[in-house]
């Protein structure tokens, strides 16, 4: 099975642009999970879809927001981009609500000048 | 607020030499603890603890989780260079119709020839 898979591995916006990232989760996993990854930070949590609805959310403003297509393949979006959304986006799938792993795609390396 | 926190935050050692690397958490509806392996991008899985007591083991590497006083360790025997990496703790939770994982900042393992 191909793993997750992440689009694109690397973009460059300056401030108060908008973005848009991409996640194929594992074929057959329907949750999909995003994590923002920085050095100061750590991985925080961002949003979680299964079955193109918005599980749970962390606390993030509402600049980012996401969605899940039937296919289980998701998307979040980035508005108005400041310097501190430098980041390395993590997707991350698993099979279902009772599962507990879940496996990461590459990310996608963010950069806002 | 659920917490994981990880020591040492980075640890240099030599080839051959044994590494402990530690998880402590306040988890509110703990469901397991997972331990990933980040060498450039994307974590892998390592291990799943759900119960106390019971060693996980792949091959050089064993952990370990205590319920009772909310910590795991991994143990990482005969270090190589090929070890070298951040080593990411999370505690996967669920209640109140969501679920998750919390995740550590990480242990920054290096491992020197």
């Amino acid at each position: 099975k191909a793993g997750v898979t992440q689009t694109p591995r690397y973009l460059i916006k300056t401030r108060g642009q908008q973005v848009t990232l991409s996640c194929s989760p594992i074929s057959g996993h329907r949750s999909v999970s995003w994590y923002q990854q920085t050095p100061g930070q750590g991985l925080q949590f961002l949003f979680e879809y299964f079955s193109e609805t918005q599980r749970n959310k962390g606390n993030f403003p509402g600049r980012f927001s996401g969605r899940q297509f039937s296919n289980s393949r998701s998307e979040m979006n980035v508005s108005t981009l400041e310097l501190g959304d430098s980041a390395l986006y993590l997707c991350a799938s698993k099979e279902n609500l009772a599962k507990n792993i879940q496996y990461f795609g590459a990310g996608t390396r963010l950069s806002v000048l | 607020e659920d917490k994981v926190v990880q020591s040492p935050l980075s640890l240099v050692v030599h080839e051959g030499d044994t590494v402990t690397l530690n998880c402590s958490y306040e988890v509110t509806n703990f469901r397991s603890l997972l331990w990933y392996k980040q060498e450039k991008k994307a974590p892998t899985f390592l291990f799943m603890l759900t119960s106390s007591g019971i060693e996980k083991k792949s091959g050089r590497l064993s952990s370990i989780l205590d319920k009772k006083e909310l910590f795991s360790i991994l143990n990482i025997t005969a270090t190589q260079t090929g070890d070298s990496a951040v080593y990411l703790c999370a505690v996967a939770w669920s209640g109140g119709g969501a679920d998750g994982l919390t995740f550590g900042k990480g242990t920054h393992l290096i491992i020197q020839p």
